[in-house]
């Protein structure tokens, strides 16, 4: 079975670019959540979609979002780009089925310049 | 006060010996808690989830519950070099899926040395 696949996997952007960040969940899974994770606020959660709805939001501002497509498939953006969203970007899928169960992707390395 | 605390370390424990990792948190109405492992560059990988009081054992990884002291810990035990990464605690407020919202600890780095 594969595992939660993100792309892409590294990319360098400019000040005030937008970028767009795909996951795709183990199979059969429905909850795609993201999280963002940086040396100095260590992991911190962005936002979970199941069935196309957004179901938690963390304490981030508009500039990033997200959307859920009737496969599970996930994109995130973040708009205006900053240094500061220099980060890891971390996909995890879940089995609604199945207790606690939160897979991660291998994640997206974005860098600001 | 963090939600959810961990000791940076890094702890270091010789080759064979048990590793004890531990986490507090704040949230009396957690209901799910979840270890990780992560290497250098590499993505968290889910090592063992708990969610009732007492010790979980998988291997030689037992996962410890205390909800009235808010205490969970990861003991590893004949602890070996490819153990060496950051152990991140996590704690969701979901017994179900349902409870994606992951609240992660800091993580404490491990090394163990020969």
């Amino acid at each position: 079975k594969a595992g939660v696949t993100q792309t892409p996997r590294y990319l360098i952007k400019t000040r005030g670019q937008q970028v767009t960040l795909s996951c795709s969940p183990i199979s059969g899974h429905r909850s795609v959540s993201w999280y963002q994770q940086t040396p100095g606020q260590g992991l911190q959660f962005l936002f979970e979609y199941f069935s196309e709805t957004q179901r938690n939001k963390g304490n981030f501002p508009g500039r990033f979002s997200g959307r859920q497509f009737s496969n599970s498939r996930s994109e995130m953006n973040v708009s205006t780009l900053e240094l500061g969203d220099s980060a890891l970007y971390l996909c995890a899928s879940s089995d609604e089925a199945v207790r606690n169960t939160i897979y991660f992707g291998e994640g997206s390395w974005l860098t600001v310049v | 006060q963090k939600e959810v605390e961990q000791n940076s370390g890094p702890l270091s424990v010789p080759e064979g010996a048990i590793a004890s990792l531990n986490c507090t948190y704040s949230d009396r109405g957690s209901q799910s808690f979840f270890w990780y492992r992560q290497y250098s560059g590499k993505s968290p990988e889910l090592i063992m989830f708990i969610y009732s009081n007492g010790d979980k054992e998988d291997g030689r990884f037992t996962a410890q519950l205390n909800k009235a002291s808010q205490y969970v810990s990861l003991l590893i035990r004949d602890s070996q070099p490819s153990d060496s990464a950051t152990y991140l605690c996590a704690v969701s407020p979901g017994l179900t899926g349902g409870g994606n919202k992951l609240t992660f600890g800091t993580g404490t780095q491990l090394k163990v040395e020969l």
